[in-house]
């Protein structure tokens, strides 16, 4: 495609669920990022691929969250046991190499019920 | 630790009015810096960036930042804000990792 796309756009879930967010990162771009966008608190940073291996997973808050990248394309981001406090706009973005101009998706907005 | 800061949280401007957004960066070696925008209802985008070379550097829709080595700054700009720049700006940086970290955004209200 043409830009980055997550899916889904939207999930509702109740606490104590698993829950997986995708990301397709623009063809080509071996870097993939994730960020968690709360309102009054910015975009934190989560963790980044290059290629399939990540370099730093230093910002997943805890050991239920997991990330994992396939074919050095798709990623998927593993929330487990959801928490309320998980709720919050996950955002995914791509680059050619790191260190490079990042190109976002739309995010997905999860809600923890 | 590599970290950003942004000064303003929040900023509301009358049109015509000057823009000056302040960020400062931690990280200590080389330092790509950049400047993101996010309008209403829209992914964030890239509105400018410094690697290296003229410390001012322009964007896109008349902004410009200046990269202050010695002060550890790279603040936004702008002489003639409009209503359209409302909008979320975030600050980031890289450091030697890879890593992009973000600063905590500055919320931009342009009145009409």
């Amino acid at each position: 495609g043409a830009g980055v796309s997550q899916s889904p756009s939207n999930k509702v879930t109740e606490k104590g669920k698993d829950v997986e967010l995708r990301c397709d990162p623009i063809s080509g771009h071996t870097a993939l990022y994730w960020y968690r966008q709360s309102l009054g608190q910015g975009l934190e940073f989560l963790i980044y691929f290059q290629g399939n291996s990540a370099p730093d997973k230093s910002g997943l808050p805890s050991d239920r969250f997991s990330a994992e990248r396939t074919g050095g394309s798709v990623s998927t981001l593993t929330i487990q046991r959801t928490q309320q406090e998980d709720s919050a706009v996950y955002l995914c973005a791509s680059g050619k190499p790191a260190g490079e101009k990042l190109f976002f998706g739309s995010g997905t907005q999860l809600s923890v019920l | 630790a590599q970290s950003v800061s942004q000064h303003n949280h929040h900023v509301i401007l009358s049109e015509a009015a000057s823009l000056e957004l302040g960020c400062n960066y931690s990280y200590g070696g080389t330092v790509n810096l950049f400047w993101y925008v996010q309008y209403p209802g829209q992914h964030l985008q890239l509105l400018l960036k410094y690697f290296s070379g003229d410390p001012l550097v322009k964007g896109i829709k008349g902004f410009e930042a200046e990269f202050i080595k010695s002060k550890f700054s790279f603040n936004l700009r702008k002489p003639s804000v409009q209503w359209s720049d409302t909008a979320e700006y975030f600050c980031a940086s890289f450091g030697n990792t890879g890593k992009l970290i973000f600063g905590q955004g500055t919320t931009l209200q342009v009145k009409p």
